[in-house]
């Protein structure tokens, strides 16, 4: 079982739903990531937090939104989405923005998200 | 604009055989890693190798090799006696702290 565990594994919602989904990391980490992977294009980083600050939101729309109550926890609200925002959204942490080993990411499995 | 290209969107090896996956990055960054991960079908990325910019000498973890050509900007990963399990997406990524990530190589292990 990986060191970082996100839930649901699968969510289909409807464009008027609110979900959120959840990531959990037990590697002593204080940078978490959420990154949005779509068929035959490359990763897309859309938020970043180090110790529970948010540091990047790479342009993402306001229908997402991040949470990170703690340096453990990450989670990202859903509301009014696009059938475009289906996609697989993998969580990601690593050690603290500014270290070494802050480019060494563990990913969890991913939220396979349909939008209907 | 940093990019990270990878030009087979996918590859097929016979077990037990080697296979070479390519890569080539735009930067104009002088310190910075190379990265190669492995998504199997359960979708967990895996890193497979990293290796910083500055350091002549190519990564290297066990079956997995890289051949890092700094000036050329490519970094291609090499699968030695390659096996079932190997069969994967592997991405390249190319970064210092921020990651960019290419499309990603489908490889098929053929027994």
């Amino acid at each position: 079982e990986t060191g970082v565990t996100q839930t649901p594994r699968h969510l289909v919602m409807g464009m008027t739903n609110k979900k959120s989904l959840k990531c959990e990391q037990h590697l002593g980490h204080n940078a978490m990531y959420w990154y949005k992977q779509s068929a035959k294009k490359p990763l897309e980083l859309m938020f970043v937090y180090n110790f529970k600050e948010q540091t990047e939101n790479n342009s993402v729309p306001s229908r997402f939104s991040p949470e990170c109550p703690n340096s453990s926890h990450l989670f990202l609200h859903l509301h009014t989405l696009q059938p475009e925002d289906s996609a697989l959204y993998l969580c990601a942490s690593s050690q603290a923005r500014g270290t070494s080993g802050a480019n060494v990411l563990t990913f969890g499995a991913g939220s396979r998200l349909t939008v209907l | 604009a940093q990019t990270v290209t990878q030009s087979q969107p996918e590859m097929s090896v016979q077990e037990a055989e080697t296979v070479t996956l390519s890569c080539t990055y735009d930067t104009s960054e002088s310190d910075y890693y190379l990265f190669w991960y492995k998504q199997p079908p359960s979708r967990q990325m895996i890193l497979v190798i990293r290796q910083e910019a500055y350091k002549q000498q190519n990564a290297t973890e066990n079956r997995f090799s890289v051949n890092f050509q700094k000036a050329a900007k490519s970094f291609s990963l090499k699968i030695s006696d390659s096996q079932l399990g190997d069969a994967a997406m592997y991405f390249c990524a190319w970064g210092s702290e921020k990651l960019v990530f290419g499309k990603g190589t489908k490889l098929t292990v053929n027994p």
